[in-house]
Protein backbone atom coordinates (compact mmCIF):
# COMPACT_ATOMS: atom_id res chain seq x y z
CA UNK A 1 0.00 0.00 0.00
CA UNK A 2 1.57 3.28 -1.05
CA UNK A 3 1.84 6.09 1.04
CA UNK A 4 0.94 9.88 0.46
CA UNK A 5 2.88 10.53 -2.45
CA UNK A 6 3.59 14.61 -3.53
CA UNK A 7 5.15 15.72 -6.33
CA UNK A 8 7.27 17.06 -7.71
CA UNK A 9 9.96 16.65 -4.37
CA UNK A 10 11.68 20.09 -5.17
CA UNK A 11 10.28 22.82 -6.98
CA UNK A 12 12.20 26.09 -8.41
CA UNK A 13 10.43 29.16 -9.37
CA UNK A 14 10.98 32.57 -10.37
CA UNK A 15 9.60 35.27 -8.58
CA UNK A 16 6.04 35.76 -9.77
CA UNK A 17 5.91 32.89 -11.15
CA UNK A 18 3.09 29.76 -10.50
CA UNK A 19 3.81 26.90 -8.18
CA UNK A 20 1.18 23.69 -8.70
CA UNK A 21 1.93 21.29 -5.68
CA UNK A 22 0.39 17.80 -5.90
CA UNK A 23 -0.41 15.32 -3.43
CA UNK A 24 -1.78 11.84 -3.94
CA UNK A 25 -3.27 10.77 -0.79
CA UNK A 26 -2.85 6.69 0.82
CA UNK A 27 -5.26 4.48 -0.85
CA UNK A 28 -8.50 5.02 0.47
CA UNK A 29 -8.56 8.44 2.74
CA UNK A 30 -10.34 10.92 0.94
CA UNK A 31 -9.03 13.48 3.74
CA UNK A 32 -6.22 15.69 2.78
CA UNK A 33 -3.88 18.51 5.11
CA UNK A 34 -1.95 21.07 3.86
CA UNK A 35 1.01 22.20 6.12
CA UNK A 36 3.85 24.52 5.47
CA UNK A 37 7.34 24.10 7.01
CA UNK A 38 9.74 26.84 6.98
CA UNK A 39 13.42 26.13 7.68
CA UNK A 40 14.39 25.43 11.31
CA UNK A 41 10.11 25.64 12.56
CA UNK A 42 7.61 23.44 13.40
CA UNK A 43 4.52 22.50 10.47
CA UNK A 44 2.10 24.86 10.07
CA UNK A 45 -1.88 24.29 9.21
CA UNK A 46 -3.03 25.72 5.93
CA UNK A 47 -6.13 23.95 4.40
CA UNK A 48 -8.53 21.07 5.05
CA UNK A 49 -9.87 19.25 2.18
CA UNK A 50 -12.20 16.16 1.71
CA UNK A 51 -13.24 15.23 -2.14
CA UNK A 52 -14.65 18.04 -3.89
CA UNK A 53 -14.78 20.23 -0.75
CA UNK A 54 -12.97 23.11 1.19
CA UNK A 55 -13.28 22.49 5.16
CA UNK A 56 -11.05 24.53 6.37
CA UNK A 57 -9.00 27.46 4.79
CA UNK A 58 -8.54 29.38 7.88
CA UNK A 59 -4.18 28.63 7.76
CA UNK A 60 -4.27 29.76 3.64
CA UNK A 61 -2.22 32.87 3.24
CA UNK A 62 -5.76 35.65 1.98
CA UNK A 63 -4.24 36.40 -1.22
CA UNK A 64 -2.35 34.24 -4.03
CA UNK A 65 -3.09 30.62 -2.33
CA UNK A 66 -5.78 28.10 -3.39
CA UNK A 67 -6.51 24.68 -3.11
CA UNK A 68 -8.74 21.67 -4.51
CA UNK A 69 -9.04 18.50 -4.23
CA UNK A 70 -10.76 17.26 -7.27
CA UNK A 71 -13.31 13.94 -7.43
CA UNK A 72 -10.66 12.42 -9.36
CA UNK A 73 -7.31 13.21 -9.49
CA UNK A 74 -4.97 14.26 -6.80
CA UNK A 75 -4.85 17.01 -4.39
CA UNK A 76 -3.60 20.91 -5.96
CA UNK A 77 -2.35 23.55 -3.92
CA UNK A 78 -1.45 26.47 -6.29
CA UNK A 79 0.39 29.46 -5.20
CA UNK A 80 0.41 32.27 -7.87
CA UNK A 81 2.57 35.18 -8.38
CA UNK A 82 5.17 33.12 -6.07
CA UNK A 83 7.64 35.60 -3.64
CA UNK A 84 10.61 34.85 -1.68
CA UNK A 85 8.69 34.39 1.04
CA UNK A 86 6.98 31.06 -0.23
CA UNK A 87 10.22 29.61 0.01
CA UNK A 88 9.33 26.45 2.35
CA UNK A 89 8.61 23.08 2.57
CA UNK A 90 5.14 21.84 1.32
CA UNK A 91 3.75 19.24 3.10
CA UNK A 92 0.18 16.77 2.26
CA UNK A 93 -0.97 14.37 5.00
CA UNK A 94 -4.11 12.29 4.72
CA UNK A 95 -6.58 10.31 6.84
CA UNK A 96 -8.93 8.05 6.61
CA UNK A 97 -13.07 8.91 6.15
CA UNK A 98 -13.45 7.06 9.70
CA UNK A 99 -13.15 7.61 13.35
CA UNK A 100 -9.54 7.45 12.99
CA UNK A 101 -9.61 10.73 10.79
CA UNK A 102 -7.03 12.07 13.22
CA UNK A 103 -4.21 9.84 12.10
CA UNK A 104 -2.59 12.27 9.46
CA UNK A 105 -0.15 10.33 7.83
CA UNK A 106 2.54 12.63 5.61
CA UNK A 107 4.06 12.49 2.28
CA UNK A 108 8.18 13.99 1.39
CA UNK A 109 7.14 17.27 0.78
CA UNK A 110 7.60 19.28 -1.67
CA UNK A 111 10.28 22.03 -1.76
CA UNK A 112 9.90 24.88 -2.83
CA UNK A 113 12.65 27.15 -3.81
CA UNK A 114 11.78 30.67 -5.02
CA UNK A 115 14.43 32.51 -6.77
CA UNK B 1 -4.82 29.20 22.89
CA UNK B 2 -3.65 27.78 20.13
CA UNK B 3 -0.41 27.41 20.90
CA UNK B 4 1.59 24.19 21.31
CA UNK B 5 4.80 24.90 23.29
CA UNK B 6 7.84 22.35 22.71
CA UNK B 7 11.09 22.48 24.78
CA UNK B 8 13.86 21.90 24.43
CA UNK B 9 14.98 22.90 20.94
CA UNK B 10 17.95 20.56 20.90
CA UNK B 11 19.07 17.86 22.98
CA UNK B 12 22.57 15.94 22.75
CA UNK B 13 22.52 12.56 24.71
CA UNK B 14 24.72 9.56 24.72
CA UNK B 15 23.89 6.44 23.48
CA UNK B 16 21.81 3.96 26.05
CA UNK B 17 20.73 6.91 27.68
CA UNK B 18 16.74 8.64 27.75
CA UNK B 19 15.68 11.66 25.58
CA UNK B 20 13.28 13.87 27.32
CA UNK B 21 11.13 16.03 25.54
CA UNK B 22 8.41 18.48 26.79
CA UNK B 23 5.41 19.99 25.45
CA UNK B 24 2.78 22.38 26.61
CA UNK B 25 -0.70 23.58 25.76
CA UNK B 26 -3.64 26.06 26.89
CA UNK B 27 -6.57 24.96 25.00
CA UNK B 28 -8.21 22.43 27.20
CA UNK B 29 -10.48 21.46 24.17
CA UNK B 30 -7.40 19.37 22.18
CA UNK B 31 -8.06 15.40 22.51
CA UNK B 32 -5.44 14.15 20.69
CA UNK B 33 -1.69 14.57 21.66
CA UNK B 34 0.80 12.79 18.50
CA UNK B 35 4.66 12.79 18.21
CA UNK B 36 6.30 12.62 14.96
CA UNK B 37 9.57 11.72 14.05
CA UNK B 38 11.26 13.77 11.30
CA UNK B 39 14.46 12.82 8.98
CA UNK B 40 16.03 15.91 6.97
CA UNK B 41 14.44 15.25 3.74
CA UNK B 42 11.68 13.30 5.17
CA UNK B 43 8.88 13.72 5.95
CA UNK B 44 6.82 13.86 9.59
CA UNK B 45 6.41 10.24 9.95
CA UNK B 46 3.88 9.18 13.03
CA UNK B 47 5.43 7.71 16.01
CA UNK B 48 3.07 7.72 18.99
CA UNK B 49 0.02 8.85 19.79
CA UNK B 50 -2.14 9.58 23.41
CA UNK B 51 -5.76 11.02 24.14
CA UNK B 52 -6.25 13.25 27.53
CA UNK B 53 -8.20 10.41 29.57
CA UNK B 54 -4.69 8.42 29.02
CA UNK B 55 -2.08 8.99 31.37
CA UNK B 56 0.51 6.76 30.01
CA UNK B 57 1.13 5.13 26.81
CA UNK B 58 4.19 2.95 25.42
CA UNK B 59 5.27 1.78 22.88
CA UNK B 60 8.71 0.03 22.19
CA UNK B 61 11.44 2.43 23.66
CA UNK B 62 9.00 5.30 23.33
CA UNK B 63 6.39 6.50 25.95
CA UNK B 64 4.23 9.54 26.33
CA UNK B 65 3.38 10.68 29.60
CA UNK B 66 0.30 12.76 29.79
CA UNK B 67 -0.75 15.12 32.76
CA UNK B 68 -4.17 16.62 32.02
CA UNK B 69 -4.11 18.87 34.88
CA UNK B 70 -0.93 20.60 34.22
CA UNK B 71 -1.98 20.58 30.30
CA UNK B 72 1.63 19.01 29.42
CA UNK B 73 2.76 16.06 27.68
CA UNK B 74 5.94 14.65 27.56
CA UNK B 75 7.78 11.61 25.25
CA UNK B 76 10.54 9.84 26.56
CA UNK B 77 12.72 8.00 24.23
CA UNK B 78 14.40 5.14 26.27
CA UNK B 79 17.91 3.31 25.41
CA UNK B 80 18.25 5.97 22.97
CA UNK B 81 20.12 5.09 19.74
CA UNK B 82 22.41 7.06 17.16
CA UNK B 83 19.41 5.92 14.78
CA UNK B 84 16.79 7.90 16.70
CA UNK B 85 18.83 10.87 15.72
CA UNK B 86 16.00 13.31 13.99
CA UNK B 87 13.74 16.11 15.17
CA UNK B 88 10.69 15.28 17.15
CA UNK B 89 7.29 17.51 16.79
CA UNK B 90 4.55 17.05 19.59
CA UNK B 91 1.31 18.17 17.96
CA UNK B 92 -2.68 18.52 19.41
CA UNK B 93 -5.68 18.09 17.39
CA UNK B 94 -9.17 20.42 17.85
CA UNK B 95 -11.79 18.10 16.37
CA UNK B 96 -13.92 20.98 16.56
CA UNK B 97 -11.53 23.05 14.33
CA UNK B 98 -11.74 19.74 11.54
CA UNK B 99 -9.04 17.49 12.58
CA UNK B 100 -6.03 20.13 11.89
CA UNK B 101 -2.99 19.46 14.01
CA UNK B 102 -1.09 22.81 15.78
CA UNK B 103 2.60 21.47 16.31
CA UNK B 104 4.75 22.19 18.63
CA UNK B 105 8.63 23.83 17.20
CA UNK B 106 10.36 21.06 17.12
CA UNK B 107 13.57 19.02 19.30
CA UNK B 108 16.38 18.36 17.67
CA UNK B 109 17.68 15.19 19.14
CA UNK B 110 21.56 13.80 18.31
CA UNK B 111 22.13 10.37 19.80
CA UNK B 112 26.15 10.08 20.30
CA UNK B 113 27.38 6.54 20.04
Amino acid sequence: NAGVMQNPRHLVRRRGQEARLRCSPMKGHSHVYWYRQLPEEGLKFMVYLQKENIIDESGMPKERFSAEFPKEGPSILRIQQVVRGDSAAYFCASSPSSQSAHEQYFGPGTRLTVT
Amino acid sequence: QQQVKQSPQSLIVQKGGISIINCAYENTAFDYFPWYQQFPGKGPALLIAIRPDVSEKKEGRFTISFNKSAKQFSLHIMDSQPGDSATYFCAARLKAAGNKLTFGGGTRVLVKP
